[in-house]
């Protein structure tokens, strides 16, 4: 069984400043890190993932993520947001013998001006 | 990347009907559907995983015979909420994957019971 948790169900945050949001994993097998972004009534974009290689990954919009496998986590960042940048976000995994995505619980990124 | 078109965006119906919503694969064959329920300010709650051409798989406490899924072809998949109730009234996504680790989401169906 896998499970994520994401430590803040709301991030308030000023535009221009940086942001992190944090997401944490269980797992007893090797996973595919995800971060998905919602805005209101909408589906999911996927904002960036893990699947091997560099820890660090660069997504859309200028975000980045770093896979960290002792620590369990995959952090979401952003140097400087934007208004735009309002919205819900999600981190998944999926193992990577398995077929289906587990989420968080969801961190809503409020940027105020 | 790959389109998933889930219609309608916003259904409105009468307590006792049913309702439909298609998701479909635009540009891929999705060997694997995924329908998802999403509460007000929460995270997604799988509802049940379906493959083409097989009977849905449902998550613990799901009523598969209120959630009707159909995934007839490797394009299309439907869930029908049947004889809905004011409770039923929810954010409802699709999701399909073609066997790759990615999975495209539908747009979402904004159900209200009335």
């Amino acid at each position: 069984a896998q499970s994520v948790t994401q430590l803040d169900s709301q991030v308030p945050v000023f535009e221009e400043a940086p942001v992190e949001l944090r997401c944490n994993y269980s797992s007893s097998v090797s996973v595919y890190l995800f971060w998905y972004v919602q805005y209101p009534n909408q589906g999911l974009q996927l904002l960036l993932k893990y699947l091997s290689g560099s820890t660090l990954v660069k997504g859309i919009n200028g975000f980045e993520a770093e896979f960290n496998k002792s620590q369990t986590s995959f952090h979401l960042r952003k140097p400087s947001v934007h208004i735009s940048d309002t919205a819900e976000y999600f981190c998944a995994v999926i193992s990577n013998a398995g077929n289906m995505l587990t989420f968080g619980g969801g961190t809503r990124l409020m940027v105020k001006p | 990347g790959a389109v998933v078109s889930q219609h309608p965006s916003r259904v409105i119906c009468k307590s006792g009907t049913s309702v439909k919503i298609e998701c479909r694969s635009l540009d891929f064959q999705a060997t694997t559907m995924f329908w998802y329920r999403q509460f007000p300010k929460q995270s997604l709650m799988l509802m049940a995983t379906s493959n083409e051409g097989s009977k849905a798989t449902y998550e613990q406490g799901v009523e598969k015979d209120k959630f009707l899924i159909n995934h007839a072809s490797l394009t299309l998949s439907t869930l029908t909420v049947t004889s809905a109730h004011p409770e039923d009234s929810s954010f409802y996504i699709c999701s399909a994957r073609s066997g790759d680790t990615e999975a495209f989401f539908g747009q979402g169906t904004r159900l209200t019971v009335v």
